[in-house]
């Protein structure tokens, strides 16, 4: 058990509609990063938030949208889905910035029919 | 662009043959290679963090080395439960330390 919680852990919904994925880090860690998990793309990084500001921005779609809470959590919106956006997405956290070692929740199966 | 290459994509050895996975990266100023393990369902798990060429790490049945341009995890003796995914990730220095992950060897260790 990594400490992250990812909910939900499952997620089918129709194209163009909305979703949130919910993330909680390991007790302490204030940095939380979001990856996408495609069998096409691999391990994909979308954003990073530390302490509540966001720090790093990867491939992350215009219609997905993240943020993080004063208790630490963090979420993740989807919006306008797509077909392709079907994934496995994870959130994971760390203690610090400049580190690699991230603990990654069991994330969170998106199914877009 | 920043990339990392892990081969082979897919593995299947016998119990107790050893053998090993590669990862080669084309991060410019690399700042950090991380191997991660991965079961199905499951997030990935950090394994090792290697800094500089020449760098060794261990843990039981595995061994992480880093060379100027890649990074090899040997597997001595593998068993059933070693059976997973394979990631390596690598930072570069300079801006956010974000690790950029290769797509994973796939390891199945038959009894």
């Amino acid at each position: 058990d990594s400490g992250v919680t990812q909910t939900p852990k499952h997620l089918i919904t129709a194209t163009g509609q909305r979703v949130t994925l919910r993330c909680s880090p390991r007790s302490g860690d204030l940095s939380v990063y979001w990856y996408q998990q495609s069998l096409d793309q691999g391990l994909q990084f979308l954003i990073q938030y530390y302490n509540g500001e966001e720090r790093a921005k990867g491939n992350i779609l215009e219609r997905f949208s993240a943020q993080q809470f004063p208790d630490l959590h963090s979420e993740l919106n989807l919006s306008s889905l797509e077909l392709g956006d079907s994934a496995l997405y994870f959130c994971a956290s760390s203690a610090d910035l400049n580190t690699g070692e991230l603990f990654f929740g069991e994330g969170s199966r998106l199914t877009v029919l | 662009e920043d990339q990392v290459t892990q081969s082979p994509e897919a593995l299947r050895l016998q119990e107790g043959e050893s053998s090993s996975l590669n990862c080669s990266y084309t991060v410019s100023g690399l700042r950090g290679l991380f191997w991660y393990r991965q079961d199905p369902g499951k997030g990935p798990e950090f394994l090792f963090t290697l800094y500089s060429a020449g760098e060794e790490k261990e843990k039981e049945r595995l061994k992480a080395t880093l060379t100027k341009k890649e990074s090899f995890l040997h597997i001595t003796a593998p068993k059933p439960e070693d059976s997973a995914t394979y990631l390596c990730a690598a930072t570069l220095s300079g801006g956010s330390y974000i690790p950029t992950f290769g797509r994973g060897t796939s390891l199945i260790v038959h009894p």
